[in-house]
């Protein structure tokens, strides 16, 4: 089935440590790749997306992804990661039919 | 300034009873969505109006009804909720399938 995956559940990582979340679709053809954060008690906002171009995109706090096509993967990084970037992360994939889906979401908890 | 705006943002309802949530937007994007999220969970997308042709997610109950009056207002109807029907609800929109704006989502309890 077509669908979205995201491969590890939940992270734990001291401060300061790097971060990579995976995700991988199975959807063929073009599509929409984005990352949403979700902070405790708090509702979904866009991190970053990718719609063509450069495939390492960059986004707000410091966040990047690199899109490999050949991978079907849009993995999430951060060099350096603060107490603050506790949250949810989901990865999403449009394919340009209005239909957006979600990963399972990973839980990042940063140990200060 | 507020762009999809969801009302209201916290709902109990009893067993069985019916319940509407609200979502209205000022961005007069033309796609507008209904997510379910339990905790600890991904969005389920339940059901979407692209302008005024509605579109079912095919494992979304027959409890969940939509409605769409106008650009800018979409609502969602819960004929009998059911203990299993608690859940964080968020709306979005989209211009066309690009980028989504999310609401803050309405908690809706089931007692």
């Amino acid at each position: 089935a077509q669908s979205v995956s995201q491969h590890n559940h939940h992270v734990i990582l001291s401060e300061a440590a790097s971060l990579e979340l995976g995700c991988n679709y199975s959807y063929g053809g073009t599509v929409n790749l984005f990352w949403y954060v979700q902070y405790p008690g708090q509702h979904l906002q866009l991190l970053l997306k990718y719609f063509s171009g450069d495939p390492l995109v960059k986004g707000i706090k410091g966040f990047e992804a690199e899109f490999i096509k050949s991978k079907f993967s849009f993995n999430l990084r951060k060099p350096s990661v603060q107490w603050s970037d506790t949250a949810e992360y989901f990865c999403a994939v449009n394919r340009n039919n209005n239909d957006m889906r979600f990963g399972a979401g990973t839980r990042l908890t940063v140990k200060p | 300034d507020a762009m999809v705006i969801q009302n209201p943002r916290y709902q109990v309802t009893q067993f069985g009873k019916p319940v509407t949530l609200s979502c209205s937007q000022t961005l007069n994007h033309n796609v507008m969505y209904w997510y379910q999220q339990k905790s600890s969970q991904a969005p389920k997308l339940l059901f979407h109006y692209y302008d005024k042709d509605f579109n079912n997610e095919a494992d979304t109950p027959d409890n969940f009804q939509s409605r769409r009056p106008n650009t800018s207002f979409c609502f969602l109807d819960i004929r009998s909720p059911g203990l299993g029907d608690a859940a964080m609800y968020l709306c979005a929109t989209s211009s066309s399938g690009t980028m989504m704006y999310f609401g803050p989502g309405t908690r809706l309890t089931v007692t």
